[in-house]
């Protein structure tokens, strides 16, 4: 069964900061990598989805890189603001989507 | 935003009651699946379908089944309800394998 892990749980920036979110997964053989954004009480938003064949996806101020063969997955946040602040999941596609617990992210004006 | 909707949006039921929770989508893709959410296990798959009247289970399927009669509407059933499946319930779609996959807002039901 494939394992999801990302640490840290929780992140605590100053605004402005680049930050990067990490995401391992035990088996490599995976159709692709997607992460989520979420905030209290809603539901999951979809940021980047990365095919296994790809390397990385950027979307503004986000980039997401992905390894697949040390099992790893990063998500790059440039110029940090308030509204970034949420729940960061990532999910590996297989035969079906493996979950992480997530990071929570706050962001300090 | 996909066009998702989950209902009830909140229940509180009694042990030993049968509920069902009902995902409705507006989209016609082809896969829906039923997640439950859990502090210090994230999100869980339940169940999931493929296409009408195709379904299969997920890794924490057992007190839960489901029905999809319609490609829009996947409907969750717990038989009987037990407090262990107190949760935030989120279903999901997607065209086809590979392709981003799109949730609903969640049920939040409590069972006492």
């Amino acid at each position: 069964k494939q394992e999801v892990t990302q640490i840290p749980a929780a992140l605590s920036v100053p605004e402005g900061e680049n930050l990067v979110l990490n995401c391992s997964f035990t088996d490599s053989a995976i159709y692709n990598l997607q992460w989520f954004r979420q905030d209290p009480g809603k539901g999951l938003t979809s940021l980047l989805l990365i095919q296994s064949s790809q390397r990385e996806q950027t979307s503004g101020r986000l980039n997401a890189s992905l390894d697949k063969s040390s099992g790893r997955s990063t998500l790059y946040i440039a110029a940090s603001q308030p509204g970034d602040s949420a729940t960061y999941l990532c999910a590996v596609g297989g035969n079906q989507f493996y979950f992480g617990t997530g990071t929570s992210l706050t962001v300090i004006p | 935003d996909a066009g998702i909707t989950q209902s009830p949006r909140h229940k509180v039921t009694e042990t030993g009651t049968p509920v069902t929770l009902r995902c409705h989508q507006t989209e016609n893709h082809r896969y829906m699946y039923w997640y439950r959410q859990d502090p210090g296990h994230g999100l869980r798959l339940i169940h999931y379908s493929y296409g009408v009247k195709d379904t299969d289970k997920g890794e924490v399927s057992d007190g839960y089944s489901v029905s999809r009669s319609k490609t829009e509407d996947f409907l969750l059933t717990l038989e009987s309800a037990t407090s262990s499946q107190t949760s935030v319930y989120f279903c999901a779609i997607t065209p086809r394998e590979g392709e981003p996959l799109h949730f609903g807002n969640g049920t939040r039901l409590t069972v006492t």
